[in-house]
């Protein structure tokens, strides 16, 4: 059974603490792992695809990594306003449907 | 560019009854998708329309449903509701089944009492 799993669930970082975030996946092919930013009470907001082992992908302090196992999603020197929900998700060979992960929710504090 | 639009943004509904949800895709995506959050959980699928025809669905029973319109905006209607479909309803548009990503809507709280 395709499956997502992300930890922490929860992570308190202070302004400019560095960390990452996993995602761990188990799929019958992969065809692509997305990762999404969410605000509370909003939809997901795109942030990266990732398609093959050893792609990276940066935006601002953001860099998502894949392996055949699991993505992680470094934040560097990170600011309050990148506190959100991370949400990991992944999209089969031969399915439709993205299979999310419950998210980590990151809290920054100045 | 428009993004993607969701109608209503909040709505509270009895046991029982049924209710029409609405999207309307981003400018030139022709597949949408929609998804049901619970509160602190991911999005899980419910079902995928790509131009009109459904091509693939979730763990969800026959009382969702939904349609797609010639423009690719979407409908997901859900019958005989219950207390557990209370949630947050996303709906994601993209290019054919997702190959360039999806984006999201802002979503429609259900909240059935």
């Amino acid at each position: 059974e395709d499956q997502v799993t992300q930890s922490p669930e929860a992570l308190r970082l202070q302004e400019g603490e560095s960390s990452s975030l996993n995602c761990s996946y188990t799929v019958s092919g992969l065809r692509g792992l997305f990762w999404y930013r969410q605000d509370p009470g909003k939809g997901p907001e795109f942030l990266f695809t990732l398609y093959s082992a050893g792609e990276e992908k940066e935006k601002e302090r953001l860099k998502a990594t894949l392996t055949k196992k699991e993505s992680f999603l470094h934040i560097t020197a990170p600011k309050p306003e990148d506190s959100a929900t991370y949400l990991c998700a992944v999209q089969a060979e031969a399915g439709t449907a993205l299979i999310f992960g419950k998210g980590t929710t990151l809290s920054v504090s100045s | 560019e428009t993004g993607v639009t969701q109608s209503p943004t909040h709505l509270i509904k009895t046991r029982g009854q049924q209710v029409t949800l609405r999207c309307s895709s981003q400018s030139g995506h022709n597949t949408v998708s929609w998804y049901q959050q619970a509160l602190g959980q991911g999005p899980q699928f419910i079902f995928q329309y790509y131009r009109e025809e459904e091509n693939g669905r979730g763990n969800f029973p026959p009382r969702f449903s939904g349609l797609q319109f010639p423009n690719y905006s979407s409908e997901l209607n859900v019958n005989a509701l219950e207390l557990d479909d209370s949630a947050l309803y996303l709906c994601a548009s993209s290019l054919r089944a997702g190959d360039y990503g999806y984006t999201f809507g802002s979503g429609t709280r259900l909240t059935v009492v």
